[in-house]
């Protein structure tokens, strides 16, 4: 079983580039939902959806565009990428029951790096 | 808005010791709380969870009890191992949204 899958890994870009991380997930998940990990930190919410064709803001979008056109899919957008959102991304998916009960599955990650 | 308060690390253990990881959290409503670990190069994985005051959540010998008189819900382990050596998050969700809550992250080091 694949699970979530994120893409790339590793990422560099410079500043004001944009990008796409991908994430896919093949549980059949309702629930999907992007984070940012940084030191000290902790996770924050970027944006989440609860099914194809709706989304919703989280702790910190700003910078962050998203879109969930299938179940299976839930790519993050930076159109124009910033130092400060060099950090660690990971995708995170559940069932509605699941997420009701508070058990997220996650993606390996995706590091970003932005000069 | 709901905020969860852990204890911050590192913590340096030798392998046998006994640990405790504190968690407190504030929220309205009655939340379920939840442990989450990150093994290096990894992404989260649910560890042990509790959804009422006074359950307790077990997994792999951790334990965490949910008191809600003392809004905590600290993570235990008798007797560590090298393998446990980790990140360990305190986590809650609240009322009926989707969104989880997630504590800072307390690094776990244990040395053979």
């Amino acid at each position: 079983n694949a699970g979530v899958t994120q893409t790339p890994k590793f990422q560099v870009l410079k500043t004001g580039q944009s990008m796409t991380l991908q994430c896919a997930q093949d549980m059949n998940h309702e629930y999907m939902s992007w984070y940012r990990q940084d030191p000290g930190m902790g996770l924050r919410l970027i944006h989440y959806s609860v099914g194809a064709g709706i989304t919703d803001q989280g702790e910190v979008p700003n910078g962050y565009n998203v879109s969930r056109s299938t179940t299976e899919d839930f790519p993050l957008r930076l159109l124009s990428a910033a130092p400060s959102q060099t950090s660690v991304y990971f995708c995170a998916s559940s069932s509605k029951g699941q997420m009701n009960t508070g058990e997220l599955f996650f993606g390996e990650g995706s590091r970003l790096t932005v000069l | 808005g709901d905020s969860v308060t852990q204890m911050e690390g590192p913590v340096t253990l030798s392998e046998e010791a006994f640990l405790t990881i504190n968690c407190t959290y504030t929220a309205t409503g009655y939340p379920s709380l939840f442990w989450y670990v990150q093994y290096p190069g990894e992404g989260l994985q649910l560890l042990l969870k509790a959804t009422k005051a006074d359950d307790k959540g077990s997994n792999k010998g951790f334990e965490a009890t949910y008191r809600k008189e003392t809004t905590s819900f600290h993570l235990e382990k008798g007797s560590v191992q090298v393998s446990d050596s980790a990140v360990y998050f305190c986590a809650l969700i609240g009322g009926s949204n989707y969104k989880l809550t997630f504590g800072k992250g307390t690094l776990l080091t244990v040395n053979p």
